[in-house]
């Protein structure tokens, strides 16, 4: 399973895009990006994932390089509920290995 | 649909009770994980199972034991608690879509062994 590297914890303005980036550049071909984010002290939430190409769904859009060597969730306009922690998780089958995930605060 | 259900929410054993973690899907998903968190560890799967009759360990599966006999239920059994067993307990459910996998996390339980 690749191993992802996420900031610690980003700021983001109410409104705004928050952007939030993972590497994984270790990451094999059969190798899926997902994305969860979990709230205060709920259950996580998955959000997205994707193989190579760029996804979109109702909440979020990913964006993953041509090389497959890092990704960036994006959440487009941000608002407070948004605030959590966000994982990026990359490995394929069904084993699921949590990292420390990026703290997004969002601003008023 | 309720999604995943688990239950109690909260509870508080002392050292060498037994207890049973309950946890339940409605979606009709073939994979059920149990995961615990705690500060600064992030989630750690403790036991996971792909279809009924079948149940298989995860990273920390030591004085945790599951079973699972139909597609809806995938009850955590602790057998002996120990202070160190005192966590968040989330239960995951699972379908797979080709080779990828989204997962759906429960509310959690969380459990205070003194």
């Amino acid at each position: 399973d690749a191993k992802t590297t996420q900031p610690t914890s980003m700021d983001c303005a109410e409104g705004r895009a928050a952007n939030l980036p993972c590497n994984h550049s270790t990451i094999s071909g059969n190798e899926y990006v997902y994305w969860y984010r979990q709230i205060h002290s709920q259950g996580p939430q998955y959000i997205i994932h994707g193989l190579k190409n760029n996804e979109t769904n109702e909440m979020a859009s990913l964006i993953i390089t041509e090389d497959r060597k890092s990704s960036t969730l994006i959440l487009p306009h941000a608002t407070l509920r948004d605030t959590a922690v966000y994982y990026c998780i990359a490995l394929g089958g069904f084993k699921t290995i949590f990292g420390a995930g990026t703290r997004l605060f969002v601003k008023a | 649909n309720a999604g995943v259900t688990q239950t109690p929410k909260f509870h508080i054993l002392k050292t060498g009770q037994s207890m049973t973690l309950q946890c339940a899907q409605d979606m009709n998903h073939g994979y059920l994980s149990w995961y615990r968190q705690d500060p600064g560890m992030g989630l750690r799967r403790i036991h996971y199972s792909v279809a009924a009759g079948i149940t298989d360990k995860g990273e920390v599966p030591d004085g945790y034991n599951v079973s699972r006999s139909n597609t809806e239920d995938f009850p955590l059994r602790l057998e002996s608690a120990a202070p160190s067993q005192t966590s968040v307990y989330f239960c995951a459910s699972s379908y797979s879509r080709g080779s990828s996998y989204e997962q759906y996390f429960g509310p959690g339980t969380r459990l205070t062994v003194t």
